[in-house]
């Protein structure tokens, strides 16, 4: 039973357009989330990460919203560029990340073209 | 800088061999993590650790052992490998209330 959804594994975009990336959660519980970015034969990085007590945090290019009501997150990137281009993962935690254990989506792969 | 080291990048291994994975982070960090990732599948945990000589089954403990000796290494062990154990492994770090940091990952590749 999947408590993170990421439902879009691929997105398409041009560079200098929008990138909106989109994760669910079931579990009322969570209350810190996190987005990774990973390029190919590498490990993930951390890119942005949001507590539950705010529903919008913002990063240069990046931005992460929370509507706790509809248990539902999204990463934005604009303007997005092809070195945007990795597949991103959302993650969350229901200890306030006290004790490092998160739960991962599967991850949308994001394309941007030049 | 946040540094976690894998031993190999790529690995070759087949049917039946043991295989370690190890993990060396160099930030005094308490939590260790072991993962799997498969296309389609995401980052599924494989075992974790809170501090020396802890461990914790993930999602996916079948197949797999960890040992955890030093705070600052975290092996990956399987016992007799599998086809189906063909996967790119993730190590990551963490201290208390902080994100976690991944290391470069190790292909496994078994015959």
């Amino acid at each position: 039973d999947q408590q993170v959804k990421q439902n879009s594994p691929s997105l398409s975009v041009q560079e200098g357009r929008i990138s909106i990336l989109n994760c669910d959660y079931t579990n009322s519980m969570f209350d810190y989330f996190l987005w990774y970015k990973k390029y190919p034969a590498e490990g993930p990085t951390f890119l942005i990460s949001i507590s539950s007590i705010k529903d919008k945090n913002e990063d240069g290019r990046f931005t992460v919203f929370l509507n706790k009501s509809a248990k539902h997150l999204s990463l934005h990137i604009v303007p997005s560029q092809p070195g945007d281009s990795a597949v991103y993962f959302c993650a969350a935690s229901a200890d306030g990340g006290s004790q490092g254990n998160l739960i991962f989506g599967k991850g949308t792969k994001l394309s941007v073209k030049p | 800088d946040v540094k976690v080291t894998q031993s190999s990048r790529y690995l070759v291994k087949r049917t039946g061999e043991k295989v370690f994975l190890e993990c060396v982070q160099d930030m005094d960090h308490e939590n260790m993590f072991w993962y799997r990732q498969d296309p389609g599948l995401g980052l599924r945990l494989i075992y974790f650790s809170y501090d020396v000589k802890m461990k914790e089954k993930g999602d996916i403990p079948e197949g797999y052992s960890v040992s955890r000796e030093k705070k600052e290494r975290f092996s990956l062990i399987l016992e007799s490998a599998s086809t189906n154990q063909t996967s790119m492994y993730l190590c990551a770090s963490s201290s208390q209330m902080d994100t976690q940091y991944f290391g470069p990952g190790t292909r496994l590749t078994v015959l």
